[in-house]
């Protein structure tokens, strides 16, 4: 079946402007994962969602940041007032279950960059 | 405060030869890691784990080895291919965080043929 996919590839907005980032992923999955990939380091933890509910939302920087997931398959990840250090690789994974038994599947990302 | 460190950013082998990527830790409370493989402009892919109750997992042409008293783990890769050249990450969990994976910085692999 299909991947883990993410909308849009490519985003460029303007310092101050809000965005909203798209998962979809792969069906049956019932965690989700949000992370944050800046250049030269590796992913960092965001938020974990389990079905409809934030089961972990520790890594959100600041109250800017927000994740939804209402009917526990599609997120999105939305960021308020956009500031350039924002400019990242925003990846969304999914899982069947927890990290135990069963392996991320991770999306290609969505690029963000903040003028 | 990096608790999963790659302290070498990358490594250049030949085509059959093996491969060591090096990971360490700071959190004795990780029981579970990861190895992730990433080519440009895709995302992360799951390639092997280990529990802390093992010091070996294999699979395949990959082995991960567990040394807990050192927090230290390593991939080998054997024999090495033009096709294993990516970033290599390194992931740990802990049971009370069951859905926070922390990364290493990665290590970048060349495989020269």
């Amino acid at each position: 079946g299909a991947g883990v996919s993410q909308t849009p590839s490519n985003k460029v907005t303007e310092k101050g402007k809000y965005v909203e980032l798209r998962c979809d992923p792969i069906s049956g999955h019932t965690a989700l994962y949000w992370y944050r990939q800046s250049l030269g380091q590796g992913p960092e933890f965001l938020i974990y969602f389990q079905g409809t509910g934030a089961a972990d939302d520790s890594g959100l920087p600041n109250d800017r940041f927000f994740a939804v997931r209402p009917e526990g398959s599609v997120s999105t990840l939305k960021i308020q007032r956009t500031e350039r250090g924002d400019s990242a690789v925003y990846l969304c994974a999914s899982s069947l279950a927890g990290v135990y038994n069963s392996p991320l599947h991770f999306g290609n990302g969505t690029r963000l960059t903040v003028t | 405060d990096q608790q999963v460190k790659q302290n070498s950013p990358s490594l250049s082998v030949q085509e059959g030869r093996i491969s060591i990527l090096n990971c360490d830790y700071t959190n004795s409370m990780f029981d579970y890691f990861l190895w992730y493989k990433k080519y440009p402009a895709e995302g992360p892919t799951f390639l092997i784990s280990i529990s802390s109750i093992k010091d070996k997992n294999e699979d395949g042409r990959f082995t991960v080895f567990l040394n807990k008293s050192a927090k230290h783990l390593s991939l080998h890769i054997v024999p090495s291919q033009p096709g294993d050249s990516a970033v290599y990450f390194c992931a740990a969990i802990r049971a009370s965080n069951t859905g926070k994976l922390i990364f290493g910085q990665g290590t970048t692999l060349q495989v020269k043929p």
